[in-house]
């Protein structure tokens, strides 16, 4: 079992450019959400995926949206990136009903400079 | 609004040398909390998942409790592999249906000195 992966591990990004991060969840699992960790913070819930639709949303503005595809895997795309969006970006997976244990990936860490 | 707060931030013991770490949260209803360990620029690695008042789950030198207000994780004779950060996270019953939005605490940074 391979579990979350996640890809790429390292990006650095410049000012106003968009940024695409990609995961593919644990197998088995059909829910995919997004987490956003600054340094020293605790992860920060983004939004979560399920049978292709966005389901829910954290406290994020529009320059943060996604995509599932039909095999589950799922893309996070920021758009006219901001010094304050470099961070660790998680992807978790989990399955529908929210009653099982959430899997992370190893994150991807993202630098805009 | 849920809210959680690990104390304390940091903590440094012997080898050997037993504590616990405390996380005090808020939730409008709560559907679980959990216990994760994060080693440096890695991703949260799953340790427990608590379900109600008086529940405990141990695994190997880790033990979790859960009260109406409060969790502790309690670490026994701990080793040097055990240093990481320790995070808590509560899930409300009320974040919709399949929802698995999870509500984080800053952590606690434990560090085991041999």
């Amino acid at each position: 079992d391979a579990g979350v992966t996640q890809s790429p591990t390292h990006l650095i990004k410049t000012r106003g450019q968009q940024v695409t991060l990609r995961c593919s969840p644990k197998s088995g699992h059909d829910t995919v959400s997004w987490y956003q960790q600054a340094l020293g913070q605790g992860p920060q819930f983004i939004f979560q995926y399920y049978e292709e639709e966005e389901r829910q949303r954290g406290n994020f503005p529009d320059r943060f949206s996604g995509h599932q595809f039909p095999n589950y895997s799922s893309e996070l795309n920021v758009n006219a990136l901001l010094l304050g969006d470099s961070a660790l970006y998680l992807c978790a997976s989990s399955l529908v009903g929210g009653r099982t244990e959430a899997f992370f990936g190893q994150g991807t860490r993202l630098t805009v400079v | 609004e849920d809210q959680v707060t690990q104390s304390p931030e940091a903590l440094r013991l012997q080898e050997g040398e037993s504590s616990s770490l405390n996380c005090s949260y808020t939730v409008s209803g709560l559907r679980g909390l959990f216990w994760y360990r994060q080693d440096p620029g890695k991703g949260p690695e799953f340790l427990f998942t608590l379900y109600s008042a008086g529940e405990e789950k141990e695994k190997e030198r880790l033990k979790a409790t859960l009260t109406k207000k409060e969790s502790f994780l309690h670490i026994t004779a701990p080793k040097p592999e055990d240093s990481a950060t320790y995070l808590c996270a509560v899930q409300s019953a009320y974040s919709g249906a399949g929802s698995y939005q999870l509500t984080f605490g800053k952590g606690t940074k434990l560090s085991v000195i041999p």
